[in-house]
């Protein structure tokens, strides 16, 4: 149980263009859906926390209009990085916390590549 | 502010022995904390994790150690083995309703057979 699916899990898109990535829970409901970043041998980065049926809450530092998260249903949430520029090629991972349990399930990750 | 560390980008730890992975925090007001175990190009996925009420929490082979006064956690690893090779983050959090979780850079863990 407590699987988290995420898609596409690899995007190559041109400077300028919008990507959507998708992160679902399979097997569970998830109130709470998380996005992080991570570059090339650094740590992950929180970049927002979303909530069902609410508007998401950003870091500090994050775009929120540059990076738009929607989390339309309990097994659903999308990051839509919009006029992606070379900078956000990154990978991109989210999570899901499933009830009351402590731990949040990851996705495995899609890696973006803006040419 | 890098308010957990891994200061340890990597370790090689020969198989059957201990693996030790060390985490520091710097924000007192963490009283939770996780490990994850991340292979290339997957999420990580939850290894063990422990509350500031413990000092110790052991799980199979993996057993993490909690310092609160020199802010400071360990995992343990016996007997290391070439699976266990990934990368290995541990994460902190203000409360256990793991909301917001706070990564280290990792630390890379070899197992050499």
């Amino acid at each position: 149980g407590a699987v988290v699916s995420q898609h596409p899990s690899w995007v190559i898109c041109k400077s300028g263009t919008s990507v959507k990535i998708e992160c679902r829970s399979l097997d569970f409901q998830a109130t709470t859906m998380f996005w992080y970043r991570q570059f090339p041998k650094q740590s992950l980065m929180l970049m927002a926390t979303s909530n069902e049926g609410s508007k998401a809450t950003y870091e500090q530092g994050v775009e929120k209009d540059k990076f738009l998260i929607n989390h339309a249903s309990l097994t659903l949430s999308t990051l839509t990085v919009t006029s992606a520029h070379p900078e956000d090629s990154s990978f991109y991972i989210c999570s899901a916390r499933r009830g009351t349990y402590n731990e949040q399930f990851f996705g495995p990750g899609t890696r973006l590549t803006v040419l | 502010d890098q308010q957990v560390k891994q200061n340890s980008p990597s370790l090689s730890v020969q198989e059957g022995r201990i693996s030790i992975l060390n985490c520091d925090y710097t924000n007192s007001m963490f009283d939770y904390f996780l490990w994850y175990k991340k292979y290339p190009a997957e999420g990580p996925t939850f290894l063990i994790s422990i509350s500031s009420i413990k000092d110790k929490n052991e799980d199979g082979r993996f057993t993490v150690f909690l310092n609160k006064s020199a802010k400071h956690l360990s995992l343990h690893i016996v007997p290391s083995q070439p699976g266990d090779s990934a990368v290995y983050f541990c994460a902190a959090s203000v409360g256990q309703g793991a909301q917001k979780l706070v990564f280290g850079q990792g630390t890379r863990l070899t197992i050499n057979p």
